[in-house]
Order: structure tokens, then C-alpha cells, then sequence
């Protein structure tokens, strides 16, 4: 079993609707979570940033996180053709290891 | 313009040969890490840097080789030993070395095989 998972999709939705993005993991000790967004044949760009459990909202992202499910989300709110790319999901203990999931690919049709 | 810089973008590497990425950084980081890229698989890290002169094996060193003789450059060395090379390549670095410091990328280095 992998220590974190995340549904490859791919994932199509059209322009405007919300995208559900989520990952489960198996390590309790990790407590950083982050979502990075990763367009083709580019670097990984880090998008939301959460330390333990709760919600951040930045703009149209929300990211949550249920540390008691071991479970974590992103949702993209009013979505935008530019939404377009692979969706990584990444969580740490604290120290210089990062665990990334295989990553979700979203189209957003216009 | 702050950033890192790999070079070169696509790479190809012929039967026996050791071939070299560049990775650059300008952001006064002190960390710096390589990882490898798979269709279907998540982020693997190769080796890892918190300080010059000194570097760590990450999940899937064999095969690899790095040096840190500048805070700037990490390069990355993928030596004939490793036999299956073809990915693509990130390098990232973070102020500290503890992912409570955000991570950086580079653009990527797609490595094949000829």
C-alpha cells in the first residue's frame, strides 16, 4: 500500500464548476499538507499550504484537512480553463521529507 | 528574476554513457533536492542538500551521483549503473531543510534513452 494515495482521474469538468480534488494517506505522524499544481512539462508550483487539521481558503481554492480520517482536499471554486493541470497532493512529518501522491489531471472545458 | 534553472530542457542518453543535470538556484536557499518524475507515480526523491559540501541519499539513490561545491548548484549525475534513467527531473530547494519551508521547482529536465 502506498503511503499516500491520490485518484489519477483524469478529471473533466466544465468552466464554472467546482473540482473536488482528495488524497488519503496512511502516516499518522504527518502534520504539512500541501497541494501543488503542475502544468505539462513544467515544475510543480505550490498552491496551498496547511499545517494540521481545519481549512485554508485562498481565492477560489479551499483546502481542508482531516487528520482523524487521514484525509485531505481541495476544492477550486468558479473554474477556469486556466485551472487546467495535474494537481499534486504532498504531506510531511516535519522534516526534510516530502510524500507526494501519483497526482490528478483536471481539464476544464471552456 | 529569482528562481532555479535546470538545463537542459530534454536529454538523451546513449547505452553506458553518464550524463549531468544542471540545476541552479538564485534564491539564497540553503536546501536543495532532486527528484524524479514517473507517468502514474508520485514525486521520488533522489538526494537531498541542506548545506554545501554535504548531501543525503533520498529514496531511490542508486544509480545517481550529486555534488554541492556552491550553495547555487546542485548538479545531478545519472551514471550507466542506473538502468532505467528515462524520467523527468526536478530540482527544488527551501530555505531550511525542513518541509515546514515551502518548496521551489525548476522547470525540469526530460532525460531519454537513445
Amino acid at each position: 500500500q502506498k503511503e499516500v494515495e491520490q485518484d489519477p482521474g483524469p478529471l473533466s469538468v466544465p468552466e464554472g464548476a467546482i473540482v473536488s480534488l482528495n488524497c488519503t494517506y496512511s502516516n499518522s505522524a504527518f502534520q504539512y499538507f500541501m497541494w501543488y499544481r503542475q502544468y505539462s512539462r513544467k515544475g510543480p508550483e505550490l498552491l496551498m499550504y496547511t499545517y494540521s487539521s481545519g481549512n485554508k481558503e485562498d481565492g477560489r481554492f479551499t483546502a481542508q484537512v482531516d487528520k482523524s480520517s487521514k484525509y485531505i482536499s481541495l476544492f477550486i471554486r468558479d473554474s477556469q480553463p486556466s485551472d487546467s493541470a495535474t494537481y499534486l497532493c504532498a504531506m510531511s512529518e516535519g522534516d526534510y521529507k516530502l510524500s507526494f501522491g501519483a497526482g490528478t489531471t483536471v481539464t476544464v472545458r471552456a | 528574476d529569482g528562481g532555479i534553472t535546470q538545463s537542459p530542457k530534454y536529454l538523451f542518453r546513449k547505452e553506458g554513457q553518464n550524463v549531468t543535470l544542471s540545476c541552479e538556484q538564485n534564491l539564497n536557499h540553503d536546501a536543495m533536492y532532486w527528484y524524479r518524475q514517473d507517468p502514474g507515480q508520485g514525486l521520488r526523491l533522489i538526494y537531498y542538500s541542506q548545506i554545501v559540501n554535504d548531501f543525503q541519499k533520498g529514496d531511490i539513490a542508486e544509480g545517481y551521483s550529486v555534488s554541492r561545491e556552491k550553495k547555487e548548484s546542485f548538479p545531478l549525475t545519472v551514471t550507466s549503473a542506473q538502468k532505467n534513467p528515462t524520467a523527468f527531473y526536478l530540482c527544488a530547494s527551501s530555505m531550511g531543510g525542513t518541509t515546514n519551508e515551502k518548496l521551489f521547482f525548476g522547470s525540469g529536465t526530460q532525460l531519454s534513452v537513445l
